[in-house]
């Protein structure tokens, strides 16, 4: 069975802090996509990026950053210098090459302070 | 592109009455389309699978007299709660899924009910 794991269930960061959002997945599927999303408090999901298995590559954009690491079956993003309007709560999913079985993780809420 | 709709957006209604929400894949065919709900800092839970011109797939737990979908078109699905009680109130959010490419999941902004 697929499962997402977030850790962290909550974190606070003053304004320009970077901050890193941990995500640890299980699958048994040799082929998947790894995501994050950010939900604002309006509860619409924000696609921030979707991640092939067969690419490690860390991709950047922006102040986003990801870690994407087979190895340890993370997938982490890290957001530099942090911003007020980044105080969401973010998602890591993990689905099969298909589309199927989309799990979420539980979620951390990012809380950035001024 | 890939854009999806629901309809309402939010949703206040009284205990024992019924509720539908609409999901539209507005510019892409979609044959299969998914219902999750989310409960107050919860993470989102998938409800049912919905495939078009067959019946729905419910998850674990979901009861599919209560939580009826239909999926009657390549760009259109329906929820619609039955006879509601307060603990259905919840924010639920369908995908769809495209019929070309990948296969990967496009969401929709979510419809908050409340049943007073």
């Amino acid at each position: 069975a697929q499962k997402v794991t977030q850790a962290q269930t909550e974190i606070s960061v003053v304004e320009k802090e970077d901050v890193t959002l941990d995500c640890v997945y299980e699958t048994r599927d040799t082929t998947y996509y790894l995501f994050w999303y950010k939900q604002p408090p309006s509860g619409e999901l924000v696609f921030l990026i979707r991640r092939n298995s067969f690419d490690e590559q860390n991709e950047i954009s922006g102040r986003y950053s990801w870690n994407f690491q087979k190895s340890t079956s993370s997938f982490n993003f890290t957001i530099t210098a942090s911003q007020v309007v980044d105080s969401a709560v973010y998602f890591c999913a993990l689905s099969e090459a298909g589309g199927q079985n989309f799990v979420f993780g539980p979620g951390t809420r990012l809380s950035v302070l001024p | 592109g890939a854009v999806v709709s629901q309809h309402p957006s939010w949703v206040i209604c009284k205990s024992g009455t019924s509720v539908k929400i609409e999901c539209r894949s507005l510019d892409f065919q979609a044959t299969t389309m998914f219902w999750y709900r989310q409960f107050p800092k919860q993470s989102l839970m998938l409800m049912a699978t919905s495939n078009e011109g067959s019946k729905a797939t419910y998850e674990q737990g979901v009861e599919k007299d209560k939580f009826l979908i239909n999926h009657a078109s390549l760009t259109l699905s329906t929820l619609t709660v039955t006879s509601a009680h307060p603990e259905d109130s919840s924010f639920y959010i369908c995908s769809a899924r495209s019929v070309e490419g990948p296969g990967e999941q496009y969401f929709g902004p979510g419809t908050r009910l409340t049943v007073t």
